[in-house]
């Protein structure tokens, strides 16, 4: 699987918009983008994944850039249980050892009151 | 709540000793995947189980063994257990329905491992 870049951390205020970024620059044709996220100890929660056109469900949207090099998540409101390690990962869709998931550092985003 | 189950939530056990963490997947899902999340290692995968038979390793000691049983639920056994194996313990299932299947992985809520 391509391997994925974030940033450390992020801070957001409540009630707006979080954007965070992820790079993935040696994706190829068969590889989905898919996030997740872990709060605190928990398990890490599903929240959207796209191959090429951008997504939104009830939790968020996927910005997939138009090369797939990068994509972006965005939570329209994000609230204080948004506070979490966002996960980008890319995988694909097809394989035996494929269908795991590889998880990198993440990033932390810290939703502010 | 993902729909997977995994128990006990807690274990504390000591060095030398065997335990079995038990994973029961959503309803219809045949896939059972095992992740490993320490301090200094991240989330690591494991093992995956698709209707009864392994599928893929990962990271896995030799130490540590899984399987997956006709109700589809599964059991990791981690015997001979050192300080570094205290960590939490993730099941995740999915459909797999095909190769080509997006194959979408729900967690449990893990269980955490003290080795003391």
């Amino acid at each position: 699987d391509a391997k994925t870049t974030q940033p450390p951390s992020m801070d957001c205020a409540e009630g707006r918009a979080a954007n965070l970024p992820c790079n993935h620059s040696t994706i190829s044709g068969n590889e989905y983008v898919y996030w997740y996220r872990q709060i605190h100890s928990q398990g890490p929660q599903y929240i959207i994944h796209g191959l090429k056109n951008n997504e939104t469900n009830e939790m968020a949207s996927l910005i997939i850039t138009e090369d797939r090099k990068s994509s972006t998540l965005i939570l329209p409101h994000a609230t204080l249980r948004d506070t979490a390690v966002y996960y980008c990962i890319v995988r694909a869709i097809s394989g035996g050892s494929a269908r795991q998931l590889t998880f990198g550092s993440g990033t932390q985003l810290t939703v502010l009151p | 709540d993902s729909g997977v189950t995994q128990t006990p939530k807690h274990l504390i056990t000591a060095t030398g000793q065997r335990v079995t963490l038990r994973c029961s997947p959503r309803s219809g899902d045949l896939s059972v995947y095992w992740y490993q999340q320490s301090l200094d290692q991240g989330l690591q995968f494991l093992i995956h189980y698709y209707n009864g038979e392994e599928r893929a390793k990962g990271n896995i000691l030799e130490r540590f063994s899984a399987q997956q049983f006709p109700d589809l639920h599964s059991e990791l056994n981690l015997s001979s257990l050192e300080l570094g194996d205290s960590a939490l313990y993730f099941c995740a299932s999915s459909v797999t329905t095909s190769a080509s299947s997006t194959d979408t992985q729900y967690f449990g809520p893990g269980t955490r491992l003290t080795v003391l």
